[in-house]
């Protein structure tokens, strides 16, 4: 199993200001994705955050608007840059471990922006 | 692109009825997810499943790959069930999943 801890757990923002969201896992993954949940709807896929190398943006994504950092195997960042009213939504991250037939998300943060 | 269709959107039951959630999928997959999403946020992994089917506790899972459907079965339903399922199919190597919108179940005493 994997056991995430993802910070912080909600904000309120002014527009254009930007945050960082961190996910630090209990284990080394391979596979680590971060999700968007707009109020009322489904998750989105943002990016998978490659070790080592840049992210994988989902379309509608852009790197500028949601820059992500992964150092290593256990730590991530996703910051929402330039914010506006629309961004405000749950973010979450998640990884896949392989050897394990199961997803793990962290507890995602709800992010308001006036 | 996987469009994911899951009915019901919400479902209301007595507590120990029998629930069954649907979810139907546009294109070939390699392994289908269920979630649980309580209020709040947090999403809990339920099953993976590639092939026929997976029980664990009163939650049992089936997929039919070649009808692109899988259901969600709970038995003897309790309040403590209610949540937002969530099935996720998934193509092959790159565990990017897509969503379906959910189904909101309330589970009354």
């Amino acid at each position: 199993s994997a056991v995430i801890s993802q910070k912080p757990s909600r904000d309120i923002c002014q527009r254009g200001t930007s945050l960082t969201i961190q996910c630090q896992v209990d284990s080394q993954v391979t596979m680590m994705f971060w999700y968007r949940q707009q109020p009322g709807q489904s998750l989105t896929l943002i990016a998978t955050a490659n070790q080592g190398s840049e992210a994988t943006y989902e379309s509608g994504f852009v790197i500028d608007k949601f820059p992500i950092s992964r150092p290593n195997l256990t730590f991530s960042t996703l910051t929402v840059s330039n914010m506006s009213p629309e961004d405000s939504s749950i973010y979450l991250c998640s990884v896949w471990t392989g050897s394990s037939e199961k997803l793990f998300f962290g507890s995602g943060t709800q992010l308001s922006v006036l | 692109k996987n469009e994911v269709e899951q009915s019901p959107q919400n479902l209301t039951a007595q507590e120990g009825e029998f629930i069954t959630i649907n979810c139907s999928y546009s294109v070939g997959i390699s392994a289908l997810h269920w979630l649980q999403q309580h209020p709040g946020g947090g999403i809990v992994s339920l099953f993976m499943l590639s092939s026929g089917k997976k029980k664990h506790g009163r939650l049992i899972a089936t997929i039919n790959i070649q009808e692109k459907h899988s259901s969600l079965h709970i038995t003897a339903s309790h309040p403590r069930d209610s949540a937002v399922y969530i099935c996720a199919p998934t193509l092959s190597s790159n565990y990017k999943l897509t969503f379906g919108k959910g189904t909101l179940l309330t589970v009354n005493p």
